[in-house]
Parts: structure tokens; C-alpha cells; sequence
């Protein structure tokens, strides 16, 4: 079974642009969620959607923001980039909702702004 | 406000000895505790978790131990592989949040031949 998928791998931006990142769960999972990973900050939880529905949202700006298609694809979008938001962006899918969920990670898009 | 803290970015040891890696949480409503392991140009793959209610799970060579009342877990890996080299995550899991998971920062595990 096919792992979970991001496109695009590497991505250069500059300041003031926008970029949309992609994310194609493991078939049959319908949970998604989003993290941001920096050096020495770990993994910080974005969002987290099921069935095309937002369930749980971090503490990021409104410039972040994502959905799920109804083939459970998940795309984020940061709009008017910062130097800030440098990162490994990475996606996560689950087969079950809820706590019980074990979350399987993609390899990430890293993420420049230069 | 970090409520879940790995303190050593960096730990290295010998072949055959044993690994141990510590995380700190600060938020007494996380339930479930995971580890997760990432090697480079990889996503974070899941190793082994633990529930409030117990204080020790065991798979292989990997064992997690939780001290709720210390609100301390640590994972040890015996004996050492040169193939445990990696990045090492804790993550918290409160129930009422769902299924968000709260990261510590990483301890960078190198195992010398």
C-alpha cells in the first residue's frame, strides 16, 4: 500500500508570495492533519480535517490556511509568505477519527522564503 | 508556552548499550503518549506508545516507561543499533483535543559502531 504523498518536495519562495502545498493520504484513510516542523521547535500541529471537515485548528495566523477534497486529498496554503515560514511541512493521515487514530507522515515539502 | 520538552537535543552511544531518551510534559490532561522516529528526508514513523494507565509498554528492543506523578516518560532501546540512529520525537496526546498530537522538540540519537 502507497505511503503518504507530498508534492511538491522542495520548494523556493520569496516574501509577499503564496504557495500551496499537497498531500494524498494512504487510500482509505479519511483523517488529515498538518504540521510545521523548524530546527528546535519539533512539530507544530496547523489543522487536522475528516471528510472534508476542519476538526481541530492550531495557533497559526490566518495567513495558513487548508482543506480536504472529497478523495480525502489535503492541500494548506500560506499566503503572503515570511522568513518565518521556512519549514518542513508535513502531512499526516489516519484511518480512524478520534484518539484512537494512529497518524502515518509523508516526507514533507521543505519550504524556503527567501 | 512548550508543554512537551525533550532537554537533550543530542545524545550519542555504543553499539550494544543501551539508549535512553527522556521528554518532560507539563499539561497533566495529555492521556496517551507516542514516539516517533525520523530519519532524514523521511516523515516521522511511528515506534511505540503508551497509555496514562500504564507505566511501562515494551516492543522489542524498545521499552516506554511513564512517571505521571513526574509527568516524565522515557524510551529505552536495548542493546543500541547503528540503525537506531535518528531523530527521536516525543508526542502527547490529550483526549479532548481529538487526535492532535504535541510534539516535543527531537533528541538526535547517534549510535557508534
Amino acid at each position: 500500500k502507497a505511503g503518504v504523498t507530498q508534492t511538491p518536495r522542495y520548494l523556493i519562495k520569496t516574501r509577499g508570495q503564496q504557495v500551496t502545498l499537497s498531500c494524498s493520504p494512504i487510500s482509505g484513510h479519511r483523517s488529515v492533519s498538518w504540521y510545521q516542523q523548524t530546527p528546535g521547535q519539533g512539530l507544530q500541529f496547523l489543522f487536522e480535517y475528516f471528510s472534508e471537515t476542519q476538526r481541530n485548528k492550531g495557533n497559526f495566523p490566518g495567513r495558513f490556511s487548508g482543506r480536504q477534497f472529497s478523495n480525502s486529498r489535503s492541500e494548506m496554503n500560506v499566503s503572503t509568505l515570511e522568513l518565518g515560514d521556512s519549514a518542513l511541512y508535513l502531512c499526516a493521515s489516519s484511518l480512524a477519527v478520534g484518539p484512537g487514530g494512529l497518524w502515518f507522515f509523508g516526507p514533507g515539502t521543505r519550504l524556503t522564503v527567501l | 508556552d512548550q508543554q512537551v520538552k525533550q532537554n537533550s537535543p543530542s545524545l550519542s552511544v555504543q553499539e550494544g548499550r543501551i539508549s535512553i531518551l527522556n521528554c518532560d510534559y507539563t499539561n497533566s490532561m495529555f492521556d496517551y503518549f507516542l514516539w516517533y522516529k525520523k530519519y532524514p528526508a523521511e516523515g516521522p514513523t511511528f515506534l511505540i506508545s503508551i497509555s496514562s494507565i500504564k507505566d511501562k509498554n515494551e516492543d522489542g528492543r524498545f521499552t516506554v516507561f511513564l512517571n505521571k506523578s513526574a509527568k516524565h516518560l522515557s524510551l529505552h532501546i536495548v542493546p543500541s543499533q547503528p540503525g537506531d540512529s535518528a531523530v527521536y520525537f516525543c508526542a502527547c496526546r490529550e483526549e479532548t483535543s481529538g487526535s492532535r498530537l504535541t510534539f516535543g522538540e527531537g533528541t538526535q540519537l547517534t549510535v557508534n559502531p
